[in-house]
């Protein structure tokens, strides 16, 4: 059974600081996705990571993915109140098709 | 408009009511999913389907069923509710398999928030 591991669940940081979410993974997969969801409100893709060593960079947020280590990471760069959200990573494989969700990392950046 | 539309997008309703929940999509995509969304818990999926005559269980399909009407149509009933489904439900659709740009993305409706009384 595939199992994708979050954390933190949840980060509280200041405006301007760095931090990275990791999310590891229990079986051989090469596809990871990156989503954002704001309360209330659907799933926005952010990152489709194909291989490993793909890196995607977009604004702030910056998403790679070790294959080996069935590990990627969402890196965030000089926080800014605007990426608060939560943020699931979410990997494909596992048996049923479909993509498996972690539980999602709530994030909030304080001014 | 949005390529994922669900209906309704707020639902409440007494225990042992049947109820359905409705997808329908303008993507041209023919994998469709329902996922189940609790606090805390993340996505879990609960039926999918590859096409009209192609309907799979996923992780937490008990107490649920599906129905694919056409590749653009997909609804999930749930024959006697019970409070335990108080949830917000996801429809989504995937565009693996799409020739030159399918990267196995889901792409999410808005929602269905249902309230089990």
């Amino acid at each position: 059974e595939l199992k994708v591991e979050q954390n933190p669940l949840f980060l509280s940081m200041q405006e301007g600081k760095n931090y990275t979410i990791y999310c590891n993974y229990s079986t051989t997969s090469d596809r990871l996705y990156w989503y954002r969801q704001d309360p209330g409100k659907s799933l926005e893709s952010l990152f489709v990571l194909l291989s490993n060593g793909a890196v995607k960079q977009e604004g702030r947020l910056m998403a790679s993915l070790d294959t080996k280590a069935r590990l990627s990471t969402l890196h965030i760069t000089a926080a800014v109140h605007d990426l608060s959200a939560t943020y699931f990573c979410a990997v494909e494989g596992g048996g049923a098709d479909g993509l498996t969700f972690g539980k999602g990392t709530h994030l909030i950046i304080q001014p | 408009d949005a390529d994922v539309t669900q209906t309704p997008r707020n639902r409440i309703t007494k225990t042992g009511k049947r109820i359905m929940l409705e997808c329908s999509q303008t993507k041209g995509h023919d994998r469709m999913y329902w996922y189940r969304q609790d606090p805390g818990l993340g996505l879990r999926l609960i039926y999918y389907s590859f096409d009209v005559k192609d309907i799979n269980k996923g992780e937490i399909s008990d107490g649920y069923s599906v129905s694919r009407q056409a590749q653009a149509k997909f609804s999930l009933s749930l024959e006697s509710a019970i409070p335990n489904q108080t949830a917000l439900y996801f429809c989504a659709t995937s565009d693996f398999g799409v020739p030159g740009s399918g990267t196995g993305e889901l792409f999410f409706g808005e929602g269905s928030r249902l309230t089990v009384l």
